[in-house]
């Protein structure tokens, strides 16, 4: 079945970067676009940003421009969001998820990674 | 940036009720909407998409309706699986913003 399988917690102290994966299964990974979403404690959700897997083309939220990076990596079907300079703010859930189009709704989502950022 | 805006925010409804929730946009975004439901703890789930389709999988009790500022999510009968929060989603403009939740609780 289709699947986003996302890695583990992480606890990252103010200013030190975090990297978030994302694997995919179950469907051709190079067919869909993968977004980035967060979700900061008892708050609603934020878009970060897109990649194409094909190709590896992004596009990030204004808000985020210069701190978020988002990779690829076809050969295990991977894909991964790197956020730099953290702060405090940047505590939240982050969630990939599955579009079929560029603007699409996001029909399959990972399990979410919990990213605290703690002194 | 397209803003989105849902009411209400929270709402208290029984068992069978017919329940609505609205979602305005700050400008025209066509039927470029999705509402996802979210449970605590737990990834949001595609409930509409392009404002009034059903996702596959989805019971019929859910529907969708509306175009160019304001939409609704309709759930006819509301049963114990439908106490969680919703969003709604605009896909029309690159900030993709979502609404800020609509929270379903027990009467």
């Amino acid at each position: 079945q289709v699947q986003l399988v996302q890695s583990g917690a992480e606890v990252k102290k103010p200013g030190a970067s975090v990297k978030v994966s994302c694997k995919a299964s179950g469907y051709t990974f190079s067919s869909f676009y993968i977004n980035w979403v967060r979700q900061a404690p008892g708050q609603g959700l934020e878009w970060m940003g897109i990649i194409n897997p094909s190709g590896g083309s992004t596009w990030y939220a204004q808000k985020l421009q210069g701190r978020v990076t988002m990779t690829r990596e076809t050969s295990t079907s991977t894909v991964y969001m790197e956020l730099s300079s953290l702060t405090f703010e940047d505590t939240a859930v982050y969630y990939c998820a599955r579009a079929a189009q560029l603007y699409d709704a996001f029909d399959t989502w990972g399990q979410g990674t919990r990213v605290t950022v703690s002194s | 940036d397209i803003q989105m805006t849902q009411s209400p925010s929270t709402l208290s409804a029984s068992i069978g009720d017919r329940v609505t929730i609205t979602c305005r946009a700050s400008q025209s975004i066509s039927n470029w909407l999705a509402w996802y439901q979210q449970k605590p703890g737990k990834a949001p789930n595609l409930l509409i998409y392009k404002a009034s389709n059903l996702e596959s999988g989805v019971p019929s009790r859910f529907s969708g309706s509306g175009s160019g500022t304001e939409f609704t999510l309709t759930i006819s009968s509301l049963q114990p699986d439908d106490f969680a929060t919703y969003y709604c989603q605009q896909f029309n403009d690159y900030s993709r913003t979502f609404g800020q939740g609509t929270k379903v609780e027990i009467k």
